[in-house]
């Protein structure tokens, strides 16, 4: 059966402290991983695909990672407008369709 | 472009009562996806569409119908709404890219926050 197990379920962190965030998934055959940032009473917003293990993206402050098994969102110097809930989601490769875990709400204090 | 667009943004429906979600997509997407979300949890497939007259069920169909006349717009229905169907639905739509390949990248609506009493 696909499905996707996101941890922490939430995540308090200082202001310039790193950390990760982690997806693991099991699918039949993987098409593509993805990671969405979801504000409060907002729609998820676009942030990576991943298609193959090894696989790395960078944008701004955070990094994702994919291995066969989980794929990791790592948060570099995190500032207060990082705090959002964060969710990733796996396609499989014969289906159109995804299968989204329930998220990391990640707490940036200043 | 707007993107995607739900309305409405919020509605109180009583036990047994009838309506339709409304989203639109002004990027030319031939997919487009309900999905439902409930307080702490992922998002969790209702039905999708792979173009203009094709319909399939997702995770979690049941109580709710779809239509795709046209590309840019899929309603979703509720007949005989229930508490359970208290929660929020996104929209979402995706391109697709030449060939077999589909991209995956998903570009979703505001949401409509629905609670049945």
């Amino acid at each position: 059966e696909d499905q996707v197990t996101q941890s922490p379920e939430a995540l308090r962190l200082q202001e310039g402290e790193s950390s990760s965030l982690n997806c693991s998934y099991t699918v039949s055959g993987l098409r593509g991983l993805f990671w969405y940032r979801q504000d409060p009473g907002k729609g998820p917003e676009f942030l990576f695909t991943l298609y193959s293990a090894g696989e790395e993206k960078e944008k701004e402050r955070l990094k994702a990672t994919l291995t066969k098994k989980e794929s990791f969102l790592h948060i570099t110097a995190p500032k207060p407008e990082d705090s959002a809930t964060y969710l990733c989601a796996v396609q499989p490769y014969n289906f159109n369709k995804f299968y989204f875990g329930s998220g990391t709400k990640l707490n940036v204090k200043p | 472009n707007a993107g995607v667009t739900q309305t409405p943004k919020f509605r109180i429906l009583k036990i047994g009562q009838s309506m339709t979600l409304q989203c639109a997509q002004d990027m030319n997407h031939n997919y487009m996806y309900w999905y439902r979300q409930d307080p702490g949890m992922g998002l969790k497939l209702i039905y999708y569409s792979v173009g203009a007259g094709i319909t399939d069920k997702g995770e979690v169909p049941n109580g709710y119908n779809v239509s795709r006349s046209t590309t840019e717009d899929f309603p979703l229905r509720l007949e005989l709404a229930a508490p359970s169907q208290t929660s929020v639905y996104f929209c979402a739509s995706s391109a697709t890219r030449g060939g077999a390949t589909h991209t995956g990248t998903q570009y979703f609506g505001p949401g409509t926050r629905l609670t049945v009493l």
